[in-house]
């Protein structure tokens, strides 16, 4: 079956540091990869895809997430956290059936320290 | 000029009547999809349009019925509200069917079912 998984519920970081939430799949074929954030009552916002190509994806706010077909993972990562970071993160991956779905994570909830 | 609106922002009702959600996009998109959050977060797909055409229809209680009268719109009509069905309901658009295009989400609605 096909799946995604954040094997963290929540990451902790001091500002400044770098980030890293997990993420990890399980697909048939090539996977479609995503990330999004949700900030506080808000709405989910796309950061960055992964189709094809360069395996280091850059997207918005500084974010990038590497694609390790090895080891079936699609890390997000950022080189030096910001208070303003602090939101939950969805990792989700196409359905490879019939009507191409996203399959999501569970989130995981990022709090950057001041 | 928001890109995917939702109408109403909250919504509290007694059980057992009926409520609907309204939803727009003005991104031209051609997709558009609800999902439903529940309490701890996670997202799950309800259904999905293509130009108007009911492409998914994951396992929800007939109660809820969609309705798209044209590709900008997508409404969500529940009948017979029922307490599980609290939750925050998200609208979002994207191009194409394919799972490739990132969606773009409307800001939700917090449904609470008394």
């Amino acid at each position: 079956a096909q799946s995604v998984a954040q094997p963290e519920d929540q990451v902790n970081v001091a500002e400044g540091n770098p980030l890293t939430v997990k993420c990890t799949y399980s697909v048939s074929g090539n996977p479609y990869l995503f990330w999004y954030v949700q900030y506080p009552n808000r709405g989910l916002q796309f950061l960055l895809k992964y189709i094809t190509g360069d395996n280091l994806v850059k997207g918005s706010y500084g974010f990038e997430a590497e694609f390790n077909k090895s080891q079936t993972s699609f890390h997000l990562k950022k080189p030096s956290a910001l208070v303003s970071d602090s939101a939950l993160y969805f990792c989700a991956v196409r359905d490879m059936g019939s009507n191409y779905q996203l399959i999501w994570g569970a989130g995981t909830k990022l709090i950057i320290k001041p | 000029d928001t890109a995917v609106s939702q109408t109403p922002k909250y919504l509290v009702t007694q059980m057992g009547n009926d409520k609907s959600i309204k939803c727009e996009q003005n991104l031209g998109h051609d997709t558009m999809y609800w999902y439903k959050q529940d309490s701890k977060k996670f997202l799950k797909i309800m259904f999905s349009y293509n130009n108007k055409e009911l492409i998914i229809n994951e396992t929800v209680p007939n109660r809820f019925s969609p309705k798209s009268p044209d590709k900008a719109h997508l409404n969500l009509h529940i009948n017979s509200l029922e307490l599980g069905d609290s939750a925050v309901y998200f609208c979002a658009s994207s191009q194409g069917q394919r799972g490739d295009n990132e969606q773009f989400f409307g800001p939700g609605t917090r449904l609470t079912v008394l």
